[in-house]
């Protein structure tokens, strides 16, 4: 298994509602990161989870929560949203070996939220 | 910190033509480099990357990019387009160090590939 899969494909979302972006991956990475893409821009880093354990938060709202249950899962709740958060969301994950990091990042096709 | 500049915004080319899409990056340590394809509505898919060894990658779909130090570029070029190639292409730097351990992006490209 090669792929990181995101689920939902689609969402929307009332700005009272609370839901989950969930990102699953198979391939034995340690790494794994949200990043948030709105239209025409390049993707901007949110989360780095490594080992299980949440390395960097880019500064992002509260609103936002991200948990890594396992070396496999990620998740992102969501709650309070605006519509400014409408967005594509992006997974991805990366393998570390030892002291030597392999930079294969592999990306999930994304959730894209509308937040109403 | 690092940072990548895509000067070029959109690259219009005709169908089996050459393309050369410019990356250009800023950074105080030694890097990994990156190319991202995205196609309209969907994630991002690798491209090629730069480790180490040869300065010259090849990469999937027929395209390769070229690290130069000197002139801190990893400039990305395809000798014949196809319209199937037509999407935003991200450059993308992370650093050796080890202390973020996450990408930095450009701008993006948007090719357009005309029949």
């Amino acid at each position: 298994d090669t792929e990181v899969t995101q689920t939902p494909k689609h969402l929307v979302m009332g700005m009272t509602n609370k839901k989950s972006l969930k990102c699953e991956q198979h391939m034995g990475h340690r790494a794994m990161y949200w990043y948030k893409q709105k239209a025409k821009k390049p993707p901007e880093l949110m989360f780095v989870y490594s080992y299980e354990k949440l390395s960097i938060n880019e500064s992002v709202p509260s609103r936002f929560s991200p948990e890594c249950p396992n070396s496999s899962l990620l998740n992102l709740h969501l709650h309070a949203l605006q519509p400014e958060d409408s967005a594509l969301y992006l997974c991805a994950s990366s393998q570390e070996i030892r002291q030597r990091a392999n930079y294969g990042y592999t990306f999930g096709s994304g959730t894209r939220l509308t937040v109403v | 910190a690092q940072s990548v500049t895509q000067l070029d915004s959109q690259v219009p080319v005709f169908e089996e033509a050459p393309v050369e899409l410019r990356c250009n990056y800023s950074s105080s340590v030694s890097v990994y480099l990156f190319w991202y394809v995205q196609y309209p509505n969907q994630g991002l898919q690798l491209l090629l990357k730069y480790l180490s060894g040869s300065t010259l990658v090849k990469g999937i779909n027929g395209f390769e990019a070229e690290f130069n130090k000197s002139q801190t570029s990893f400039h990305l070029r395809k000798p014949s387009v196809h319209i199937s190639d037509t999407a935003e292409y991200f450059c993308a730097v992370s650093d050796r160090s080890g202390g973020r351990r996450a990408l930095t992006f450009g701008s993006g490209t948007r090719l357009q590939v005309q029949p």
